[in-house]
């Protein structure tokens, strides 16, 4: 089974500290994805990468920056947080073969005071 | 802009009962669509997919319908079980836009025992 991990299930940090989200696969997948989480709103893409050290940014990367030095392990970075950064952070992966078949983590609930 | 959205945001249906939840979508390029079901403190699960060639798709308990001339997709869950309690996503993938794929809002179901 694929098995995509993510570093925290609950945060809680202060506006403007730099906040580090990570997600690790297992299952050796091209791609990799940010999404967050808002009620009513449902699931919007943040970055994605496609290969170590690339990376797209989806629809919504304002206030985001993103890191992939492994193929396993893809980092959403949140380079001065603000209160309106508080959501559920959903990581993802796949394979190129099959694009738009994505496996999700358990997610990273993110509040911001 | 085209986006993908569901008819109903909260479903209540009696344990034993058929279940159907809806997807609109407005952007006629779509060629692929898949359906997720989230738990609760969980990421979204993959239950089934369908291409834009077909019509219908039968998973276990699961089927997927899909309406080209108006753009409609539905999930129908036989003899829906509380396991079957959670959020359910519809999600779209564009023909040329490679590897992303865009959400709907969500619908909750709820199964009464």
């Amino acid at each position: 089974d694929v098995k995509v991990t993510q570093s925290s299930r609950y945060l809680v940090k202060r506006t403007g500290e730099k906040v580090f989200l990570e997600c690790v696969q297992d299952m050796d997948h091209e791609n990799m994805f940010w999404y967050r989480q808002d009620p009513g709103l449902g699931l919007r893409l943040i970055y994605f990468s496609y290969d170590v050290k690339m990376k797209e940014k989806g629809d919504i990367p304002e206030g985001y920056s993103v890191s992939r030095e492994k193929k396993e392990r893809f980092s959403l970075i949140l380079e001065s947080a603000s209160t309106n950064q508080t959501s559920m952070y959903l990581c993802a992966s796949g394979l190129v073969a099959l694009p738009e078949t994505q496996y999700f983590g358990p997610g990273t609930r993110l509040l911001v005071l | 802009g085209e986006s993908v959205g569901l008819h109903l945001p909260t479903l209540s249906v009696q344990e034993g009962d058929n279940s159907i939840i809806n997807c609109a979508y407005s952007n006629s390029a779509s060629d692929y669509f898949i359906w997720y079901k989230q738990e609760s403190g969980k990421g979204p699960q993959f239950i089934i997919d369908i291409r834009s060639n077909m019509d219908k798709r039968q998973g276990q308990r699961v089927t997927v319908l899909l309406n080209k001339t108006v753009k409609h997709l539905s999930l129908q869950i036989a003899a829906t079980q509380p396991g079957d309690s959670a959020v359910y996503f519809c999600a779209e993938n564009l023909e040329n836009a490679g590897n992303m794929l865009t959400f709907g809002g969500g619908t909750r179901l709820m199964v009464k025992p």
